[in-house]
């Protein structure tokens, strides 16, 4: 298993609060995505870093927003959660084109 | 991107069956990687495949590359209860820095 930490794994708020993922990887990866995923549905793919201070949205388009200052760290932040943002986000990070991921955050908005 | 389709979309099999999903792309991929998560886990990377026609196993676990790198399978010999899991295929976007994955195929197995 790789060293890539998710924190919160559980959070339950109220809609217009602004939230914060925080994704944390041990491996020196210069790779790092977030994905959404709806229980037994499939990943999309929300943002991804090639590597300190470069961003790029995936596929998925999504009110929310990342920064990669450091190589480890990566985390996603909502400005104003919605319950429509209710959902598993998954964080992980690469070396070559495997992907290891961390344990995901669920998020549930009220 | 390398779009890539999976079937069947679930598969309910008694233990001791076989059972096979495939993922198939309309393009030529560079390579194709499978991952399987567990009910309530995270996808965790199984293997790769990058040659035309390759064939690799794990255990119970037969993974085939397509000759013409268009499809790609994962064929579970005598299923156990801890195969149970949805098993993914991804391929990588076409800026290279990320992967599309299929929908999975959700394997179910009753003792």
């Amino acid at each position: 298993e790789a060293d890539i930490y998710q924190t919160p794994r559980y959070l339950v708020i109220g809609t217009g609060k602004k939230i914060t993922l925080e994704c944390s990887q041990t491996m020196g990866h210069d790779k790092m995505y977030w994905y959404q995923q709806d229980p037994g549905m499939e990943l999309h793919l929300i943002h991804y870093s090639y590597g300190v201070n470069s961003t790029e949205k995936g596929d998925l388009s999504s009110e929310s927003t990342v920064s990669r200052i450091r190589t480890e760290h990566f985390p996603l932040t909502l400005e104003s959660a919605r319950p429509s943002h209710t959902s598993q986000y998954l964080c992980a990070s690469s070396e070559g084109d495997t992907q290891y991921f961390g344990p995901g955050t669920r998020l549930t908005v009220l | 991107g390398q779009q890539v389709m999976q079937i069947p979309q679930y598969q309910h099999v008694q233990e001791g069956e076989d059972f096979t999903t495939y993922c198939n792309s309309s393009t030529t991929l560079s390579n194709i990687q499978w991952y399987k998560q567990r009910p309530g886990g995270h996808p965790v990377f199984l293997i790769q495949l990058v040659k035309s026609g390759e064939v690799k196993k794990q255990k119970r676990l037969t993974f085939q590359f397509g000759e013409a790198k268009k499809n790609s399978s994962l064929h579970i010999t005598a299923t156990q209860t801890t195969d149970v899991g949805t098993y993914f295929c991804a391929a990588l976007s076409n800026s290279g820095y990320a992967l599309n994955f299929g929908k999975g195929t959700s394997l179910l197995v009753t003792p």
